[in-house]
C-alpha cells in the first residue's frame, strides 16, 4: 500500500518568515495530493491540493509543489502569521473502486512566534 | 466544519462498554469515512461507505462496527473488543468519485 512520510514533525518560525513542510510518497499511481490544516480540538480543513498533472499551485501565501519523478511534494507558507499555527497534514490518494482513499502523513506542528 | 456534525464532542465510557459515535452530514455526499487520530500520528482509516447499505473495512477496522442505513448518517460503534479505544475520532464525507473530503469537528473518546 501507499506510504507517506512527512517532515519535520515540528517547525518553529518567527512571524514573517517562510515555512516549508515536505512529504514523500511511495505509490507512483497516487495522483491527488491534498494538504489539511488542523487547529487544536477541531477537524482538518483542506487548504490546498494538487493533482499529478500539475507541478505547482499557489493560493495567496500558500503554495504546493509536486515532483512526480522523485515522488515528493511540499507545502510553502510565506509571510507566516500567528494564526498559521496549527498541525498540517499531507496526504496522497488514488482512485479505488470509485472512491479516493487518502493515506496521511503523521503531521507537522507549525508554531509561529509573534 | 462544512455541514458535517459529530456528537458528542467529548465522550467518556467505562472499559468493557460499547459506545456509538454519531456522524451526520447535510451535504448530500454519497461517501462517508471514519478515521482515528492518535497523538503524533496521521489519520488512520477505520471504515468507509460509498453508498447506503454498503461499507468497507479500512486499515484498522478490528474492534469497530458501522452502519449506513441513511445517506446522511454513518454511526461508528466502538466495541469492547477494541483494545485501545481512547482516541480522537473524525468523520468525513465526499461526493462519490470526488477526491476532496470534508471533515467534521471530531469526537474525543476517553475510556476509563
Amino acid at each position: 500500500g501507499e506510504n507517506v512520510e512527512q517532515h519535520p514533525s515540528t517547525l518553529s518560525v518567527q512571524e514573517g518568515d517562510s515555512a516549508v513542510i515536505k512529504c514523500t510518497y511511495s505509490d507512483s499511481a497516487s495522483n491527488y495530493f491534498p494538504w489539511y490544516k488542523q487547529e487544536l480540538g477541531k477537524g482538518p480543513q483542506l487548504i490546498i491540493d494538487i493533482r499529478s498533472n500539475v507541478g505547482e499551485k499557489k493560493d495567496q501565501r500558500i503554495a504546493v509543489t509536486l515532483n512526480k519523478t522523485a515522488k515528493h511534494f511540499s507545502l510553502h507558507i510565506t509571510e507566516t502569521q500567528p494564526e498559521d499555527s496549527a498541525v498540517y497534514f499531507c496526504a496522497a490518494s488514488k482512485a479505488s473502486g470509485g472512491s479516493y482513499i487518502p493515506t496521511f502523513g503523521r503531521g507537522t506542528s507549525l508554531i509561529v512566534h509573534p | 466544519d462544512g455541514g458535517i456534525t459529530q456528537s458528542p464532542k467529548y465522550l467518556f465510557r467505562k472499559e468493557g462498554q460499547n459506545v456509538t459515535l454519531s456522524c451526520e452530514q447535510n451535504l448530500n455526499h454519497d461517501a462517508m469515512y471514519w478515521y482515528r487520530q492518535d497523538p503524533g500520528q496521521g489519520l488512520r482509516l477505520i471504515y468507509y461507505s460509498q453508498i447506503v447499505n454498503d461499507f468497507q473495512k479500512g486499515d484498522i477496522a478490528e474492534g469497530y462496527s458501522v452502519s449506513r442505513e441513511k445517506k446522511e448518517s454513518f454511526p461508528l460503534t466502538v466495541t469492547s473488543a477494541q483494545k485501545n479505544p481512547t482516541a480522537f475520532y473524525l468523520c468525513a464525507s465526499s461526493m462519490r468519485g470526488s477526491d476532496e473530503q470534508f471533515f467534521g469537528p471530531g469526537t474525543r473518546l476517553t475510556v476509563l
